[in-house]
């Protein structure tokens, strides 16, 4: 059974960063990507980025290009997302999700809080 | 960016009764869009890929139409627990993934 656990709710103040984790169980890490994405209150969710488990390479939004970094440490099965330069913006629920069959997502974690605030 | 604009914002149907939820890209997304269903307090769940085809452990009752711009989800006879925000997903172009902005289902 596919599981993602993500680290626990983050409160930061303006300008500094955070890390969220993502561990991974129940499937061959190597063979699937995980994602990144997010959904602030009332909005649509946003895609940040996505790294490929087994080689590593990476892919970043636009948007987000120069404040995501997204890696990941095959022998603990977990990702990681660092979002850098905080703004009250970046306050939202942040998931991580695996791609599965068809480029969906078909299993998600259970999404972490970031609230920016001074 | 692919905008996915979808349709009703808020539907209140009383169990029994055919949902159809409408989802518009403002370019072609050549059928790589997804549904998924996400209840308060919950993870998204993964209903439909590839336009119409139902992942694992979905019900029939869900089903999934459409190419091009105009997709549609049909639940096609309504139970209490199908209360919930469903939203549509398209993968291509810049940025890879965008999302539209939901249909809150309301179960009467």
């Amino acid at each position: 059974q596919v599981h993602l656990v993500q680290s626990g709710a983050e409160m930061k103040k303006p300008g500094a960063p955070v890390k969220i984790s993502c561990k991974a169980s129940g499937y061959s890490f190597s063979n699937f990507p995980i994602h990144w994405v997010r959904q602030a209150p009332g909005e649509k969710f946003e895609w940040l980025g996505w790294i490929n488990g087994g080689i590593g390479d990476v892919k970043y939004s636009e948007k987000f290009q120069g404040r995501v970094t997204i890696t990941r440490d095959t022998g603990a099965t977990t990702v990681y997302m660092d979002l850098t330069g905080l703004t009250s913006e970046d306050t939202a629920v942040y998931y991580c999700a695996r791609q599965g069959s068809g480029g969906v997502f078909d299993s998600w974690g259970q999404g972490t809080l970031v609230t920016v605030s001074s | 960016e692919i905008v996915l604009t979808q349709s009703p914002a808020t539907l209140s149907l009383s169990p029994g009764e055919r949902a159809t939820l409408s989802c518009r890209a403002s370019e072609s997304v050549a059928g790589s869009l997804a549904w998924y269903q996400q209840k308060p307090g919950q993870a998204p769940r993964v209903l439909i890929s590839a336009s119409s085809r139902r992942a694992a452990g979905i019900p029939p009752r869900f089903s999934g139409s459409g190419s091009g711009t105009d997709f549609t989800l049909t639940i096609s006879s309504l139970e209490p627990e199908d209360s919930a925000v469903y939203f549509c997903q398209q993968r291509g172009g810049r940025p890879l993934f965008t999302f539209g902005q939901g249909t809150k289902l309301e179960i009467k």
